[in-house]
């Protein structure tokens, strides 16, 4: 099996840059895939093919990657940002969630 | 509007079985791949199971391997998951996912709780 590892949390004062990172050896031949959850809510797509951002997504959202860690990057966070971010890939036989970061906005 | 509704959640024994369903609308259902994640409470998402859009292939996660079965049903736009010998570390929200490939279109349900115990 595979596995993506995220810091437990991030901590970012409100209108500055905040980055979440993901690693895993899956992430070096296979897409990811970022979800955000807030309290209470099924998680929603943030990213996609690494560093694609769905439409309806604000542009503070991007992500990026090298070797076998993607990072997300949330530029200017805002007080609706705070949630737990999830990175995600697919393995041919195999699906896998990183364990979690939750932003905290200061 | 895409819709992904789950439901057959309940409060089990252990070693009992469940059969949990999931309806999607909305969405060319024959297209998307199908999966099940599951979030124990106040813990991460974790991945359980899926199925090919085509239904010929099925992926299970090491902790529900041969206890698990997950099938889908085209003509009614549903995919199942039927769980036997639950165990208390099964006890989580369950979580159905629609997936288009590489694309965006990527949609959830708000999930069906799961409680063994006893």
């Amino acid at each position: 099996s595979y596995e993506l590892t995220q810091p437990s949390s991030v901590s970012v004062s409100l209108g500055q840059t905040a980055r979440i990172t993901c690693s895993g050896d899956v992430l070096a031949k296979k897409f990811s895939r970022w979800f955000q959850q807030r309290p209470g809510q099924a998680p929603m797509l943030v990213i996609y093919k690494d560093t694609e951002r769905p439409s309806g997504i604000p542009e503070r959202f991007s992500a990026s990657t090298s070797g076998i860690t993607v990072t997300l990057t949330i530029t200017g966070a805002q007080f609706e940002d705070e949630a737990d971010y999830y990175c995600y890939s697919a393995a041919d036989d195999y699906r896998v969630f990183g364990g979690g970061t939750k932003l905290i906005v200061l | 509007e895409v819709q992904v509704v789950e439901s057959g959640g309940g409060l089990i024994r252990p070693g009992g079985s469940l059969r949990l369903a999931c309806a999607a609308s909305g969405l060319t259902f024959s297209s998307f791949s199908l999966s099940w994640v599951r979030q124990a409470p106040g813990k991460g998402l974790e991945w359980v199971s899926a199925i090919s859009s085509s239904g010929r292939f099925t992926y299970y996660a090491d902790p529900v391997k041969g206890r698990f079965t997950i099938v889908r049903d085209n003509s009614k736009n549903t995919v199942f998951l039927e769980m036997t010998s639950l165990r208390a570390d099964d006890t989580a929200l369950y979580y159905c996912r629609a997936v288009d490939g590489p694309t965006p279109h990527d949609y959830w349900g708000q999930g069906t709780l799961v409680t063994v115990s006893s």
